[in-house]
């Protein structure tokens, strides 16, 4: 069974960067393309981007300039880095597995709040 | 950009009942290309049906898809109680390649 972990701080100030840590069981993170979600408190699910080992990247345009998605082969692990955060960026995220047009298995998703 | 759009925003049903959830494109997208999830309160999304209309691993037959072009539909025949959820549709393709429906929440009258 593939499991996902998220991990990372639950707060960060406004203006810095937001990291987090998706820690992947079950499967190799060397297939598939392995993704970020978000979801505002009480609002709907927004698709950050998604990582394939190769090093092939696609990011939402909404959030290009801010972000960076990146691979640990050896830990088994992707990671999510979002800058210059405001309130806005207040969410729960997920990681996730991006399998052939569809998400098949998800983290249980970790909440970062930005706030000073 | 392709808008997902889900109707309607909040469906009040009992258990037993049927339930007819839409989801419409801004312009007409592979049956391939869309999905739909179940999320509860607190848990991740979960996949339900894969390309328009089939069944994900584990997933009851209560639950069907359908549609194609800009029109899709995911019908619960009976609630059960456990059904009682936000569900979204999801489309792959277009620029983002990824996006979300708002949602549909699903619950008891």
């Amino acid at each position: 069974q593939v499991q996902l972990q998220e991990s990372g701080p639950g707060l960060v100030k406004p203006s810095e960067t937001l990291s987090l840590t998706c820690t992947v069981s079950g499967a190799s993170i060397n297939n598939y393309y392995w993704s970020w979600i978000r979801q505002p408190p009480g609002k709907g699910l927004e698709w950050i981007g998604y990582m394939y080992y190769s090093g092939k990247i696609f990011y939402n345009p909404s959030l290009k300039s801010r972000i960076v998605i990146s691979m640990d082969t050896s830990k088994n692990q992707f990671s999510l880095k979002l800058s210059s955060v405001t309130a806005a960026d207040t969410a729960v995220y997920y990681c996730a597995r991006w399998r052939e047009l569809l998400f098949d298995f998800w983290g249980q998703g970790a909440l970062v709040t930005v706030s000073s | 950009e392709i808008v997902l759009t889900q109707s309607p925003g909040t469906l009040s049903l009992s258990p037993g009942e049927r339930a007819t959830l839409s989801c419409r494109a801004s312009q007409s997208i592979s049956s391939n290309y869309l999905a739909w999830y179940q999320q509860k309160p607190g848990q991740a999304p979960r996949l339900l049906i894969y390309g328009a209309s089939t069944r994900a691993t584990g997933i009851s037959d209560r639950f069907s898809g359908s549609g194609s072009g800009t029109d899709f539909t995911l019908t619960i025949g009976r609630l059960e109680p456990e059904d009682f959820a936000v569900y979204y549709c999801q489309q792959y393709g277009g620029s983002p390649p990824i996006n979300f429906g708002p949602g549909t929440k699903v619950d008891i009258k």
